[in-house]
């Protein structure tokens, strides 16, 4: 039991690359979030997807796109890297709708030069 | 979702209980306070929510005010381990997001 898998752990890019970070929850979660983080600050919600099938934008979705491949999979992509992306990305997964109790990833680093 | 107000750091001597406060001045009758934490750069951990009843578990207690205001959360004994940045979140019944706002930094000292 791996609970939530992100791929890769790391990553550098150059401006204009793009790139795509995958996620995979095994703990039969309906909701699945990307998150960033940014050095010394909280985490912000970039997409989430409240069940398979459905996405919806969080607080910074600009420059992402996302995809609920399956109720397993969710996955972040970049199209056109930015310095400005250069982040700390987490994935989590809930699965019962009210308690809010999130399980993360281990986050994947990505610097855009 | 309303607000919370955490201090930006606190320490705390090993073996003693750790006490974070947060304010949720705003909070409304059907938000819960979560608490989570962050061990260096890991992804958060879930500690511990409540609605209005104090609550207890394996990793720490939550007590909250009568009057929902304000919260704060117990790690009875602490430990090296516990040094983390801890969060306060109210969140709404069936709202998809969880504020992180900057949390509290805990260093536990030896």
């Amino acid at each position: 039991n791996a609970g939530v898998t992100q791929t890769p752990k790391f990553q550098v890019l150059k401006t204009g690359q793009s790139m795509t970070l995958q996620c995979a929850q095994d703990m039969n979660h309906n909701s699945m979030y990307w998150y960033r983080q940014d050095p010394g600050m909280g985490l912000r919600l970039i997409y989430y997807s409240a069940s398979e099938g459905t996405t919806d934008k969080g607080e910074v979705p600009n420059g992402y796109n996302v995809s609920r491949l399956n109720k397993r999979e969710f996955s972040l992509r970049l199209e056109s890297a930015a310095p400005s992306q250069t982040s700390v990305y987490f994935c989590a997964g809930r699965g019962r709708l009210n308690t809010g109790e999130l399980f993360f990833g281990e986050g994947s680093r990505l610097t855009v030069l | 979702d309303a607000k919370t107000t955490q201090p930006t750091s606190m320490d705390c001597a090993e073996g003693r209980a750790a006490n974070l406060p947060c304010n949720h001045s705003t909070i409304s009758g059907n938000e819960y306070v979560y608490w989570y934490r962050q061990i260096h750069s890991q992804g958060p951990q879930y500690i511990i929510h409540g609605l209005k009843n104090n609550e207890t578990n394996e990793m720490a207690s939550l007590i909250i005010t009568e009057d929902r205001k304000s919260s704060t959360l117990i790690l009875p004994h602490a430990t090296l381990r516990d040094t983390a940045v801890y969060y306060c979140i109210v969140k709404q019944t069936g709202a998809n997001n969880l504020f992180f706002g900057t949390g509290t930094r805990l260093t536990v000292i030896p």
